[in-house]
């Protein structure tokens, strides 16, 4: 089944410990991205990938780092999380170039930081 | 930064109503204007899509439709149903594709019979 998994699904953590919020997707797609979702602010960017080794900044990238040395994989690093950072997460992935914008989506990672 | 602003936040339907949402941009250059579903739970999933060279676009119960000159969509359920209420996100891109989708910021839909 084509699909992008995330883990872990639900996280409760405390300020300052280092986390990361693993991303595969199984069909060979060259753009990866993560977003968060808050109440009432909606989907926000945090980073995305046009392909291997090429990461570009979102709308909301301080406190988040990312990685992309494999085309499944699109890891998300916080190194040091804050309460504010407390949120769902989702990871999303398309074939680039394909003439539509279609994003196929994890579902979802909620993280909660104390 | 390019935006997208949907309204309403939240809307209430009766069973087999019609539920609208709507949508702006700001960016006459984007040219592609997919409308996302979410479940509870879930992630976003692609519900329809419009491009700007046509006036609406229907598939079963759900239409988009676009107004250019406007800079406005809009999404319409028919005959709505309770298993439709989710959350809907209006977005837009220009280019091929190699550009990140700008969403709106949803509009949760509880559909009561």
């Amino acid at each position: 089944e084509a699909q992008v998994t995330q883990n872990p699904r639900y996280l409760i953590t405390v300020t300052g410990k280092k986390l990361t919020v693993t991303c595969s997707q199984n069909m060979n797609h060259e753009y990866m991205s993560w977003y968060r979702q808050d109440p009432g602010l909606g989907l926000r960017q945090i980073y995305y990938s046009m392909n291997v080794e090429v990461t570009d900044k979102g709308d909301v990238p301080e406190g988040y780092k990312v990685s992309r040395k494999e085309k499944r994989n699109f890891p998300l690093i916080l190194e040091s999380p804050s309460p504010n950072q407390t949120s769902l997460y989702f990871c999303a992935s398309r074939k680039r170039g394909s003439g539509a914008n279609v994003l196929t989506f994890g579902a979802g990672s909620r993280l909660t930081v104390l | 930064q390019q935006q997208v602003k949907q309204s309403p936040q939240s809307l209430i339907v009766q069973k087999g109503g019609i539920s609208i949402i709507n949508c702006a941009y700001e960016n006459t250059a984007f040219d592609y204007f997919p409308w996302y579903q979410q479940f509870p739970g879930k992630g976003p999933a692609l519900l329809i899509a419009i491009r700007p060279d046509v006036s609406e676009k229907k598939e079963g119960r759900f239409t988009i439709s676009f107004n250019k000159s406007a800079k406005q969509f809009s999404l319409h359920i028919m005959d709505s149903q309770p298993g439709d209420s989710a959350t809907y996100f209006c977005a837009a891109s220009l280019g091929a594709g190699n550009t990140p989708l700008v969403f709106g910021k949803g509009t949760r839909l509880s559909v009561i019979a």
